[in-house]
C-alpha cells in the first residue's frame, strides 16, 4: 500500500536555527498538508498546499514558516528561526480527490533546545 | 471556532473488554466526523468516518454513530485485542472544498493487556 514518508524521524536543534522537515507524499496525490502536535495538546492544522501554492494556513503559520515542493516529489516545511515553543511532532499528509481521505506520515519529532 | 474534545487517557483495558472513547464537537452546522488511529511508530490512519447525522461508521469491529442532538461521535468496540493498543484521534472536517483541513482532538491512548 502506498504511504507517506517523513524524514528525519527526530530532529534536535538549537533555538534560532533553521530546520527543514521533509515529506514524500503519495505519488499521484495533489493536495498536501502539514499538521503539528505539541506534547499533550491537540493535533493542529498548519497549512495546505495545492498546485504549487498555499491553499489555506492557520494563525500558527506565520512568517517564520514556509512550505515548498522543490522537485515534484518532496514537500518541505521550513522554520527559519526556531523557538522553544516550536517543539512538537510534525505530521505531513497528502490527498487526492476520489481516492479516500488524507494519508498521514509517521511524523517528525522536533526538539528545540 | 470549531473544536473537538476527547476523553483523556490513557485508557487501560483487559483483552476482550468493551471499549468506549468519548468524543464531542463544537461546530455551527454538521461537519463530517472521523476517527483516526496511530499505532506506535506509524502515521495517522483513517479508522472510520460519518458524513451526516445518524450515520454509523464502522471498521475492524469499531463503530461510531454521528449524534447531532448530543454533538457526539463516541468510538466503541465490543471486544478489544492487544493489537488495538494505539492512540485514537477524533476529528471533524467541513466538506466545503477539496483541500479542507481536519480539526483534531488531543487523542486518547488505549492500552490493552492480556
Amino acid at each position: 500500500e502506498p504511504e507517506v514518508t517523513q524524514t528525519p524521524s527526530h530532529q534536535v536543534t538549537q533555538m534560532g536555527q533553521e530546520v527543514i522537515l521533509r515529506c514524500v507524499p503519495i505519488s499521484n496525490h495533489l493536495y498536501f498538508y502539514w499538521y503539528r502536535q505539541i506534547l499533550g495538546q491537540k493535533v493542529e492544522f498548519l497549512v495546505s498546499f495545492y498546485n504549487n501554492e498555499i491553499s489555506e494556513k492557520s494563525e500558527i503559520f506565520d512568517d517564520q514558516f514556509s512550505v515548498e515542493r522543490p522537485d515534484g516529489s518532496n514537500f518541505t516545511l521550513k522554520i527559519r528561526s526556531t523557538k522553544l515553543e516550536d517543539s512538537a511532532m510534525y505530521f505531513c499528509a497528502s490527498f487526492r480527490q476520489g481516492l479516500g481521505e488524507q494519508y498521514f506520515g509517521p511524523g517528525t519529532r522536533l526538539t528545540v533546545t | 471556532g470549531d473544536s473537538v474534545t476527547q476523553m483523556e487517557g490513557p485508557v487501560t483495558l483487559s483483552e476482550e473488554a468493551f471499549l468506549t472513547i468519548n468524543c464531542t464537537y463544537t461546530a455551527t452546522g454538521y461537519p463530517s466526523l472521523f476517527w483516526y488511529v496511530q499505532y506506535p511508530g506509524e502515521g495517522l490512519q483513517l479508522l472510520l468516518k460519518a458524513t451526516k447525522a445518524d450515520d454509523k461508521g464502522s471498521n475492524k469491529g469499531f463503530e461510531a454513530t454521528y449524534r447531532k442532538e448530543t454533538t457526539s461521535f463516541h468510538l466503541e468496540k465490543g471486544s478489544v485485542q492487544v493489537s488495538d493498543s494505539a492512540v485514537y484521534f477524533c476529528a471533524l472536517r467541513w466538506d466545503t472544498g477539496t483541500a479542507s483541513k481536519l480539526t483534531f482532538g488531543t487523542g486518547t491512548r488505549l492500552q490493552v493487556t492480556l
